[in-house]
C-alpha cells in the first residue's frame, strides 16, 4: 500500500513564496503528481515528477527526491487565486494507473 | 474540448435506493477513472478503464458498486442499496496514453447525499 503525508494547512502572504512538502511510504512508486482543488471544484493537474529533481511550470515548481521519499510543491509570486487545497499523489506503476492521494494542504493566501 | 462532464451534479437519495452516475470523458482519451472524495480527504481510487475494459478495481469497491464503459466512451457508476457511508463526491477523470502518466483531467463530480 501507499501513504502520503502533507501539512493540513499553510498560510502565506500575497506575493510571497510557499513550499508544500509531501513525504510518502509506498510498496511501489512510479512518480509524484500534484493537483490543485478550489472549494467545490475539480482537482486540476499541476505537475508530475517521474525522476529526481526540479520541474518548473510558470510560477509553480515541483521537486522529487526518491532516496528521501520526499517531494515538494513550490508556489512563487503568490496570488489570492492560489488559495485552494493542494494534493500530492503517488502512482504505483507496474501497469497500474491508480493514484494514491494525500489528504491535502489547504493554502490560504492573505493580503 | 469540453472537458470531462459528469451528471448529475448533485443527487440526494434515501438509504437503500439505487443510484447511477454518468461520466463523459474527453473524447480522445481512452483511459477513464472513478474516484471518491469525502470532506477533508484526498480522492480515493475506485476503478479504471482502458477503452471498454475494466482493468483495475479497488478493494474499496464493494459488491454494491458496479461500473461500466460499454463502448469505450461514456461510463456509468451504479451504487445499489445505498448506505449513509456512501455519501461523498464521486469524481471521474480521463487521460490519454500519450499524456503524462498521472496527469488526469477530472470532472466536477457528482455529490451524493444518502439520507
Amino acid at each position: 500500500g501507499q501513504s502520503l503525508e502533507q501539512p493540513s494547512e499553510v498560510t502565506a502572504v500575497e506575493g510571497a513564496i510557499v513550499q508544500i512538502n509531501c513525504t510518502y511510504q509506498t510498496s511501489g512508486f512510479y512518480g509524484l503528481s500534484w493537483y490543485q482543488q478550489h472549494d467545490g471544484g475539480a482537482p486540476t493537474f499541476l505537475s508530475y515528477n517521474a525522476l529526481d529533481g526540479l520541474e518548473e511550470t510558470g510560477r509553480f515548481s515541483s521537486f522529487l527526491s526518491r532516496s528521501d521519499s520526499y517531494g515538494y510543491l513550490l508556489l512563487q509570486e503568490l496570488q489570492m487565486k492560489d488559495s485552494a487545497s493542494y494534493f500530492c499523489a503517488a502512482g504505483s506503476g507496474a501497469g497500474s494507473y491508480q493514484l494514491t492521494f494525500g489528504k491535502g494542504t489547504k493554502l490560504s493566501v492573505i493580503p | 474540448d469540453t472537458g470531462v462532464s459528469q451528471n448529475p451534479r448533485h443527487k440526494i437519495t434515501k438509504r437503500g435506493q439505487n443510484v447511477t452516475f454518468r461520466c463523459d470523458p474527453i473524447s480522445e482519451h481512452n483511459r477513464l477513472y472513478w474516484y471518491r472524495q469525502t470532506l477533508g480527504q484526498g480522492p480515493e481510487f475506485l476503478t479504471y478503464f482502458q477503452n471498454e475494459a475494466q482493468l483495475e478495481k479497488s478493494r474499496l469497491l464493494s459488491d454494491r458498486f458496479s461500473a461500466e464503459r460499454p463502448k469505450g466512451s461514456f461510463s456509468t457508476l451504479e451504487i445499489q442499496r445505498t448506505e449513509q457511508g456512501d455519501s461523498a463526491m464521486y469524481l471521474c477523470a480521463s487521460s490519454s496514453e500519450q499524456g503524462s502518466n498521472y496527469g488526469y483531467t477530472f470532472g466536477s463530480g457528482t455529490r451524493l447525499t444518502v439520507v
